[in-house]
């Protein structure tokens, strides 16, 4: 079964400054999909940015980018320039892409405050 | 984008009554929905699989006679909470894929408070 590990229970930066939430993972497949979930006070989920495992470039959206280590099992999110919107728990969440039921398994999530 | 919406957004019910909560895909066919339950400042649970014209298929340690699951379009998944208790009090979210590779889209959840 795969599992995935935020261990920062929360974190805070400045206003304008970057910030990078880590998530590691345990598989044994070798093709499978990551994401990145944003949950603002609203609770609505919202997808960040996602990582196919096969593609090597590391996937970016505007001021969110992520550093995939497939060896290493690592997916962190880089928010660069932080806005006071960006303040919300974070979910990083592994697929393994087995068709239509494939399930997506999140990790404990990360609370991040952005301060003004 | 791909909307699934989740009705009602807060429900409050007395103990012992059942709570229907519906998701829908407005503009694309979900074959497979995925319901999940958030304690506050929590992760997501996943308590069952919602497959179209089939049985749901749970999570384990989730009561299948408790939470009813009927997915019986590619566009309507519903979750009944039964003889509701006011543990069962939370956060209810679905989710839909529009292919099969595709991330998941979310309802904006359902506040369940059980008094």
């Amino acid at each position: 079964a795969q599992t995935v590990t935020q261990s920062q229970p929360e974190m805070s930066v400045q206003e304008a400054e970057t910030v990078t939430l880590s998530c590691t993972y345990d598989t044994s497949e070798n093709n499978y999909y990551l994401f990145w979930y944003k949950q603002p006070p609203s609770r609505q989920m919202i997808l960040v940015i996602r990582q196919e495992a096969y593609k090597q470039q590391n996937a970016t959206e505007n001021r969110f980018s992520v550093n995939f280590q497939k060896a290493a099992k690592s997916f962190s999110l880089k928010i660069s320039d932080s806005q006071l919107g960006d303040t919300a728990m974070y979910f990083c969440a592994f697929m393994n892409p087995t068709g239509a039921n494939s399930k997506l398994t999140f990790g404990k999530g990360i609370t991040l405050s952005v301060r003004p | 984008g791909a909307v699934v919406s989740q009705h009602p957004s807060r429900v409050i019910c007395k103990s012992g009554t059942s709570v229907k909560i519906e998701c829908r895909s407005l503009d694309f066919q979900a074959t497979t929905m995925f319901w999940y339950r958030q304690f506050p400042k929590k992760s997501l649970m996943l308590m069952a699989t919602s497959n179209e014209g089939s049985k749901a298929t749970y999570e384990q340690g989730v009561e299948k006679d408790k939470f009813l699951i009927n997915h019986a379009s590619l566009t309507l998944s519903t979750l009944t909470v039964t003889s509701a208790h006011p543990e069962d009090s939370s956060f209810y979210i679905c989710s839909a894929r529009d292919m099969g590779d595709s991330p998941l889209h979310f309802g904006n959840g359902t506040r369940l408070t059980v008094t």
